[in-house]
């Protein structure tokens, strides 16, 4: 079993649209919680942390953990064709960062 | 600040010939450093990790190596190229907590 499962996608919604990414973890030790935003050929920026249940807003972005089901979700709102890129949703715990698959988002204008 | 740097962007190299990656970081102590690989449309795998200096934990087993032989340096290393090493290689560095990436090497293996 991979530690960190993401659906690849692609995904592909019009603008304006909310987005909901995906993942599932089985190590319960993992800690902290990061959603990474990847353009085309550049590294992973990083869009938001955290390292509890419940939800961290920035913006027109939504963070959400649930330890107890070992998943964790990022909301995108009012989604623009900027957002368009490859999201990644990593977990650290015991100093190993690992990663998900990655899911390919497009905003159609 | 913190900021961290990764060359050469951009590598074509013949299979078998030797290869070295180089990261360095500034602005912080004793961090955490990462090697991933993503091969194309795919996530990052992790390669090696490391959290303080000699001290190197490989996650996959392959022709790759890593060495840290100062604080703030890590360089990925290989004798000999496979064209299965053809990839998008990331360095990145964290206070276990959030990560953050250098731009990336390009390597092509031909």
């Amino acid at each position: 079993q991979k530690e960190v499962e993401q659906d690849p996608g692609p995904l592909s919604v019009p603008e304006g649209a909310i987005v909901s990414l995906n993942c599932t973890y089985s190590n319960s030790a993992f800690q902290y919680f990061m959603w990474y935003r990847q353009y085309s050929r550049k590294g992973p920026e990083l869009l938001m942390y955290t390292y509890s249940s419940g939800n961290k807003e920035d913006g027109r972005f939504t963070a959400q953990v649930d330890k107890s089901s070992k998943y964790i979700s990022l909301f995108i709102r009012d989604s623009q064709p900027s957002d368009s890129a490859t999201y990644l949703c990593a977990i650290q715990g015991a100093q190993k960062l690992v990663f998900g698959q990655g899911t390919r988002l497009t905003i159609n204008p | 600040s913190q900021t961290i740097h990764q060359w050469p962007a951009t590598l074509v190299q013949p299979v078998g010939s030797p290869l070295s990656l180089e990261c360095t970081v500034e602005g912080t102590s004793n961090p955490n450093l990462y090697w991933y690989r993503q091969a194309a449309g795919r996530g990052l795998q992790l390669l090696f990790y490391s959290v303080g200096i000699g001290q190197i934990s490989s996650e996959v087993p392959q022709n790759l190596s890593a060495s840290r032989p100062q604080d703030r340096q890590f360089i990925l290393s290989s004798k000999k190229l496979l064209l299965s090493d053809s990839g998008f290689y990331l360095c990145a560095w964290s206070r276990n907590t959030e990560a953050f990436f250098g731009q990336g090497t390009r390597l092509t293996v031909v």
